[in-house]
């Protein structure tokens, strides 16, 4: 099966400056890498996700990159702000199926 | 509005107790997950389903049953509930084939003493 290593564990960024998260899925044949934002307390949510065939995908403050070929996606926030302080969750999706594999989780914290 | 939902939100039971978690989604979504969350593991895949009278087992079944008869609702079960299974649980759901983003319900805490 699909297993994703996300890192840091923790991240704490001033506010303004950036903050990175990393992943690495081991399937080759995983296509589909979504990312989900957690707020104490709430559901995850999907904040943005990137598809085998893309290499990079932005909305707003938030990106997405992919390297197939090392087989790792990062999420990149710029201009941190108080409320992008949440719990985010990196995900691989099994090949030829429609389950996710997660990873454990980074808490962001922005300090102001 | 279209939605998810699980019931209850909170629950405490003793050890050895069956236990019933319920989800009800109104997407008329194909695919059905149920995972649970607890500090350092992520989201963890108990089971899930991609159709009525379709279920399949995740990385960490054990101890846990459902059941999907119709589309919108896929009931998770713990047979006899141990403490090791005081977590969040939370279901999701997404359309099929393909894919697609998994949207997830509120969360039920659940206290096992």
């Amino acid at each position: 099966g699909e297993n994703v290593e996300q890192h840091p564990s923790t991240l704490s960024v001033q506010e303004g400056d950036s903050a990175v998260i990393k992943c690495t899925y081991s399937d080759s044949a995983s296509n589909y890498f979504p990312w989900y934002k957690q707020e104490l307390g709430k559901r995850p949510q999907l904040i943005i996700d990137i598809r085998s065939n893309v290499g990079e995908k932005k909305d707003q403050r938030i990106a997405v990159t992919l390297n197939k070929t090392a087989k790792h996606f990062s999420l990149h926030i710029t201009e941190t702000q108080p409320e992008d302080s949440a719990v985010y969750f990196c995900a691989a999706q099994y090949s030829n199926d429609y389950k996710l594999s997660f990873g454990a989780g980074t808490t962001v914290t922005v300090r102001a | 509005d279209a939605e998810i939902t699980q019931s209850p939100r909170h629950k405490i039971t003793e050890t050895g107790r069956q236990v019933t978690l319920a989800c009800h989604q109104t997407w008329n979504h194909n695919n059905m997950f149920w995972y649970r969350q607890d500090l350092g593991h992520g989201l963890r895949l108990i089971h899930y389903s991609y159709g009525v009278q379709d279920t399949n087992k995740g990385e960490v079944s054990d101890g846990y049953s459902v059941s999907r008869s119709n589309t919108e609702d896929l009931p998770l079960t713990l047979e006899s509930a141990a403490s090791s299974q005081t977590s969040v649980y939370f279901c999701a759901s997404s359309p099929g084939p393909g894919p697609y983003e998994q949207y997830f319900g509120p969360g039920t805490r659940l206290t096992v003493t």
